[in-house]
């Protein structure tokens, strides 16, 4: 049961232009949803949240957006540049007793940016 | 800036050996977590702390345990490995979870193969 689910595995963009990734959830419960960059050999380092109560998070070149109704977040970013090739993690939160926050993760998506 | 250090990136085991992973992190971070990565499946939560001494199941517990004697030392246990238990297995530490306080930061991960 994939309750967080990246469809697109994989995404090649060319640099300059814009690259959205996406991402679905099926729990409402979820409340506060965030988006990890992986390159190869190293673990997963954070880039941008957001929380349910907002719709929209910017960052730089990175913006995310949430459509609650839809289920749906998406991950902006532009310009494309050469170093943002990696694989991308959508992520979902959920609050646990003990102060635990536990992340849901999706499949990924790798991007390519193309010179 | 924190850090998360596993203390092998590559492992070879072979079948039925007991398979021990260790985890430090430098933050003071009440909470502790080790996931497995897999293509196609991404981040799957195996077991979280929370607390010295203190451990919760996650997604996929089976076939492993865990222990946390100190605060900022956490081990992943394989029992006895089996060839399915091939992954990438990150660790993760975090602050105690409060509104907006959702990150966490991975160590490099170990490649562990089971022969």
């Amino acid at each position: 049961d994939q309750q967080v689910k990246q469809n697109s595995p994989s995404l090649s963009v060319q640099e300059g232009r814009i690259s959205i990734l996406n991402c679905d959830y099926t729990n409402s419960m979820f409340d506060y949803f965030l988006w990890y960059k992986k390159y190869p050999a190293e673990g997963p380092t954070f880039l941008i949240s957001i929380s349910s109560i907002k719709d929209k998070n910017e960052d730089g070149r990175f913006t995310v957006f949430l459509n609650k109704s839809a289920k749906h977040l998406s991950l902006h970013i532009v310009p494309s540049q050469p170093g943002d090739s990696a694989v991308y993690f959508c992520a979902a939160s959920l609050s646990q007793i003990q102060g635990a926050q536990k992340l849901v993760f999706g499949q990924g998506t790798r991007l390519t940016i193309n010179p | 800036d924190v850090k998360v250090t596993q203390s092998s990136r590559y492992l070879v085991k072979r079948t039925g050996e007991k398979v021990f992973l260790e985890c430090v992190q430098d933050m003071d971070h009440e909470n502790m977590f080790w996931y497995r990565q897999d293509p196609g499946l991404g981040l799957r939560l195996i077991y979280f702390s929370y607390d010295v001494k203190m451990k919760e199941k996650g997604d996929i517990p089976e076939g492993y345990s865990v222990s946390r004697e100190k605060k900022e030392r956490f081990s992943l246990i394989l029992e006895s490995a089996s060839t399915n238990q091939t992954s990438m297995y990150l660790c993760a530490s975090a602050l105690i979870h409060t509104a907006g306080n959702e990150k966490l930061f991975f160590g490099s991960g170990t490649q562990l193969s089971v022969l």
